[in-house]
């Protein structure tokens, strides 16, 4: 049990929607990274919200957008959905995150997302 | 470039076996942190250990333990009398100086316990 919820934990999406995940943080983390973890394949760093800031992203493309909020809790939206989105989407969280500190990341349990 | 190197995609033992998962990473900075995570089916990745570039001690934790070799840049899980509940991926992970923090991730091995 790491504190961090996500929601949905399963979702179906027709090509073309949009989507938007949601994420609690473990409680006093300030810190909440995103990850795509396609079937087989390691999670791969979409971006990260350091105090509501947007402070590193990965090659994703724009459609990829986040939010933090003051309560640290985030939402990851995709919009104009493709099949390659399928995927499980991982919320992370940690303190003070940054090059220096190598905080421990806890991860959620993931929303699944399928896109037909 | 970063990089993190599971050459093993799956790995079956048998109960009670002793298992060794190998990672291999790539990076250029002098500071860095290593991790192991495992991934059950449910899909929650669940931390195990956390490992800065700057301790080289080899480390113990009930059946688990790991070698963390700076000269082979290396970082190997093994785990002793595997048990069916062992049965899950393992995930080997990096994070340096110039991610921002975050974690560039192995593909994984699959491991199997059979009882």
């Amino acid at each position: 049990e790491t504190g961090v919820t996500q929601s949905p934990t399963h979702l179906i999406k027709t090509r073309g929607q949009q989507v938007t995940l949601r994420c609690s943080s473990q409680s006093g983390h300030n810190t909440v990274s995103w990850y795509q973890q396609a079937l087989g394949q390691g999670p791969q760093f979409i971006f990260q919200y350091y105090r509501e800031e947007e402070n590193g992203r990965g090659n994703f493309p724009p459609r990829f957008s986040g939010l933090q909020f003051p309560n640290y809790s985030s939402e990851l939206n995709v919009n104009a959905l493709e099949l390659d989105d399928s995927a499980l989407y991982l919320c992370a969280s940690s303190l003070d995150l940054d090059r220096y500190s190598g905080n421990t990341i806890y991860f959620g349990e993931g929303s699944w997302l399928t896109v037909v | 470039a970063q990089k993190v190197t599971q050459a093993q995609t799956e790995i079956s033992v048998v109960e009670k076996e002793d298992v060794t998962l190998d990672c291999v990473y790539e990076t250029r900075d002098t500071t860095y942190y290593l991790f192991w995570y495992k991934q059950p089916p449910s899909g929650e990745l669940v931390f195990l250990i956390r490992r800065n570039s700057f301790d080289e001690q080899n480390e113990i934790s009930g059946r688990y333990s790991w070698n963390f070799q700076k000269s082979t840049s290396s970082f190997n899980f093994t785990i002793t009398a595997s048990q069916v509940v062992d049965s899950a991926v393992y995930f080997c992970a990096l994070n340096y100086g110039g991610s921002q923090g975050n974690l560039i991730f192995g593909k994984g091995t699959k491991l199997s316990v059979k009882p």
